[in-house]
């Protein structure tokens, strides 16, 4: 079965200072894979997936292959990042995701 | 445009209580429909899945039931809640494109 782990549960970084979030999966096929992210009194919501290849809000996530991972990325944190970040796949062909535990990101002014 | 409604929005119940959380999908038809629960350090867990009216997927065995009577209306049922049901239960559905969107989730606390 499709497994997503994100070994950080809590990460706090200097605002300004690179923020990476670690996503690692174990599927034998060619997954979708994504990033979401739950701000502070807010809906769970996409941030990003592998296919669209966007940087949105300054954040890029690259799918590597060869070591099963999609790491989350921005070079410089800002106070509005601080949220619950999730990442999660989906089998080819399937309709259910597969999520990680979650980092929670905490970004000091 | 598509929205995602959920109520109530926090419920306090004791021990051994029944349950009725209900989620309600606009503007798209024949929605997959998932019900999850949040829990911290625990991550999303998936419990109910649906494809289609009257067709729910159980993925953990436990105290819960879902149900699907009309086609953007999925609902999660306990006859007897117990203490570890406590927890943030999320609904969402699923676009063409693979993507879920999240209702704004009910906070249920048993007593």
């Amino acid at each position: 079965a499709q497994r997503v782990t994100q070994p950080e549960k809590l990460l706090s970084v200097f605002k300004g200072a690179p923020v990476e979030l670690k996503c690692n999966y174990s599927y034998s096929g060619s997954p979708e894979l994504f990033w979401y992210v739950q701000y502070s009194r807010q809906r769970l919501q996409l941030l990003l997936r592998h296919i669209s290849r966007e940087s949105i809000k300054g954040f890029t996530a690259d799918l590597n292959k060869g070591e099963t991972s999609f790491h989350l990325k921005k070079p410089f944190a800002q106070e509005e990042d601080s949220a619950m970040y999730y990442c999660a796949l989906i089998p080819n062909g399937n309709n259910r995701l597969a999520f990680g535990k979650g980092n929670q990101v905490v970004v000091i002014p | 445009s598509q929205t995602i409604h959920q109520w109530p929005a926090t419920l306090v119940q004791p021990v051994g209580s029944p349950l009725s959380l209900e989620c309600t999908v606009e503007g798209t038809s024949n929605p997959n429909l998932y019900w999850y629960r949040q829990a911290a350090g625990r991550g999303l867990q998936l419990l109910f899945y649906s494809v289609g009216i009257g067709q729910i997927s159980s993925e953990v065995p436990q105290n819960l039931s879902a149900s699907r009577p009309q086609d953007r209306q999925f609902i999660l049922s306990s006859k007897k809640l117990l203490l570890s049901d406590s927890g943030f239960y999320l609904c969402a559905w699923m676009d063409g494109s693979y993507e879920q969107y999240f209702g704004p989730g009910t906070r249920l606390t048993v007593t």
